[in-house]
C-alpha cells in the first residue's frame, strides 16, 4: 500500500533563508508524487509534480522538488524564502487503484522577517 | 472565474442534525471530489464521481451520502451528524477521472463543528 510521510507539522524560515519541506513516500509501483500548497483563506492549488520524466521537477514560484528513489523521497525547495510563500504544503503519492491520491498531513511554512 | 465554490464557509451542529454541504464547479470538469482533513491527517476521500449520474466511495465514505445533481454540482449530505464528523470538508473537481494526469482544482473549503 502506498503512503506519505511529511516531516515537520510546521517548518519556520528566515525571508531569504533555503526552504526545504520533507517528503518521504512508500510505494510498490512506480509512483507519481506531488505536491499542493494551500494558502490562508484558499483551496489547496498544484504546485508541481513527478511522473517518471526528469527527476529534478520545477513548479510555480521557484519551487522544485527532487525524485530519489534510493531514499524514497520527494522534498520540496526553494532557494530563497519570501513572505508570500507562507502557507500549508501537502505531499501526496497516487494509490494503486482508482487513479486517486494518498495525502501527507501537511507543513505548515512559517516565515519569519 | 469562480473555480470551486463551496457553501457554507463555517457550520456549526449538534450531534443528530442533518445538514448537506454544497459544491459547484464551473471549468467543465467531468470529475469530482469530497475529502475531509482532520489534524496530523492527510486529506481523505469521502466520495467521488467521476462522471455526471456516477458516484463512488472512497476511503472513509461512513455516514456521508453524496448526489451528483448534474456535471456542475456535487453535494455532501450528513444524515445524522455525529462529533467524529468534525473536519474541515473540501470539495475538487477535474478535468479527468485520474489525478495523476489532470489538476484537481479545490474549493476553499468548509469548517464543521459537531458539538
Amino acid at each position: 500500500a502506498q503512503s506519505v510521510t511529511q516531516l515537520g507539522s510546521h517548518v519556520s524560515v528566515s525571508e531569504g533563508a533555503l526552504v526545504l519541506l520533507r517528503c518521504n513516500y512508500s510505494s510498490s509501483v512506480p509512483p507519481y508524487l506531488f505536491w499542493y500548497v494551500q494558502y490562508p483563506n484558499q483551496g489547496l492549488q498544484l504546485l508541481l509534480k513527478y511522473t517518471s520524466a526528469a527527476t529534478l521537477v520545477k513548479g510555480i514560484n521557484g519551487f522544485e522538488a527532487e525524485f530519489k528513489k534510493s531514499e524514497t523521497s520527494f522534498h520540496l525547495t526553494k532557494p530563497s524564502a519570501h513572505m508570500s510563500d507562507a502557507a500549508e504544503y501537502f505531499c501526496a503519492v497516487s494509490a494503486n487503484s482508482n487513479y486517486q491520491l494518498i495525502w501527507g498531513a501537511g507543513t505548515k511554512l512559517i516565515i519569519k522577517p | 472565474n469562480a473555480g470551486v465554490t463551496q457553501t457554507p464557509k463555517f457550520q456549526v451542529l449538534k450531534t443528530g442534525q442533518s445538514m448537506t454541504l454544497q459544491c459547484a464547479q464551473d471549468m467543465n470538469h467531468n470529475s469530482m471530489y469530497w475529502y475531509r482533513q482532520d489534524p496530523g491527517m492527510g486529506l481523505r476521500l469521502i466520495y467521488y464521481s467521476a462522471s455526471e449520474g456516477t458516484t463512488d466511495k472512497g476511503e472513509v465514505p461512513n455516514g456521508y451520502n453524496v448526489s451528483r445533481l448534474n456535471k456542475r454540482e456535487f453535494s455532501l449530505r450528513l444524515e445524522s451528524a455525529a462529533p467524529s464528523q468534525t473536519s474541515v470538508y473540501f470539495c475538487a473537481s477535474s478535468e479527468f477521472r485520474s489525478l495523476l494526469n489532470t489538476e484537481a482544482f479545490f474549493g476553499q473549503g468548509t469548517r464543521l463543528t459537531v458539538v
